[in-house]
């Protein structure tokens, strides 16, 4: 079955720390990845996606994410954490002409002063 | 300036009533989709549709009514026989293969 697992329900990081959100994957295809971000109260915001190429992939408000085959994941990294990183953070899998996403039950970040 | 726009932002319900939460984007995409949103439960699929005049069921589509007329429009009615309804509502549209982009939400309350 296609599934998108978010291990952390939250995580709390010091502002200036490093950061790393996980996601795993199952999927038989190959897959589209994505990590979108959600303020309260708002819709979702893409930060990154990886379809194929290097599999390091560069987002906005300095994200990162690595895809790693091998072990069906796809974390995402930042180096220094902001306080308006501060939100929760959904990792989805699609696939090649799919029209479904699927989400992963989102990891929600709080950033101590 | 493209984008999705839902309305209202608040919608309030009496049990047993009808309500239709609307979708509307301009960025020309052929697939739309609606998703309900709980605390802790990420995103259920609720109905999606491909093209115009053609939609599709999701994992949660009992209770849940939508109809495609224009490929610009896209709206959900919460029928009273949705047992909970209350919850957030997001639409979302996509270009192809390619990235979904979500709209602002609308966060339902049954009274």
């Amino acid at each position: 079955a296609q599934s998108v697992t978010q291990p952390d329900i939250h995580i709390t990081v010091s502002e200036g720390a490093s950061l790393e959100l996980r996601c795993n994957y199952s999927y038989g295809a190959t897959p589209y990845l994505f990590w979108y971000v959600q303020s309260p109260g708002q819709g979702l915001q893409l930060l990154l996606k990886y379809f194929s190429g290097d599999t390091l992939v560069q987002g906005i408000k300095g994200f990162e994410a690595e895809f790693k085959r091998s072990q069906s994941s796809f974390n995402l990294r930042k180096p220094s954490v902001h306080w308006s990183d501060a939100a929760e953070y959904f990792c989805a899998v699609g696939n090649t002409g799919g029209f479904k996403t699927i989400f992963g039950a989102g990891t929600r970040l709080f950033v101590k002063a | 300036d493209g984008g999705i726009t839902q309305s209202p932002k608040y919608l309030f319900r009496k049990e047993g009533q009808n309500v239709t939460l609307s979708c509307e984007q301009n960025l020309n995409h052929d697939a739309m989709y609606w998703y309900r949103q709980d605390p802790g439960q990420g995103l259920r699929l609720i109905y999606y549709s491909q093209i115009v005049n053609d939609f599709q069921k999701g994992d949660i589509a009992e209770g849940y009514s939508v109809s495609r007329e224009k490929k610009e429009s896209f709206p959900l009615t919460v029928t009273s026989a949705q047992k909970n309804p209350t919850a957030f509502y997001l639409c979302a549209s996509k270009p192809g293969s390619d990235t979904q982009y979500f709209g602002p939400g609308t966060r339902l309350t049954v009274l």
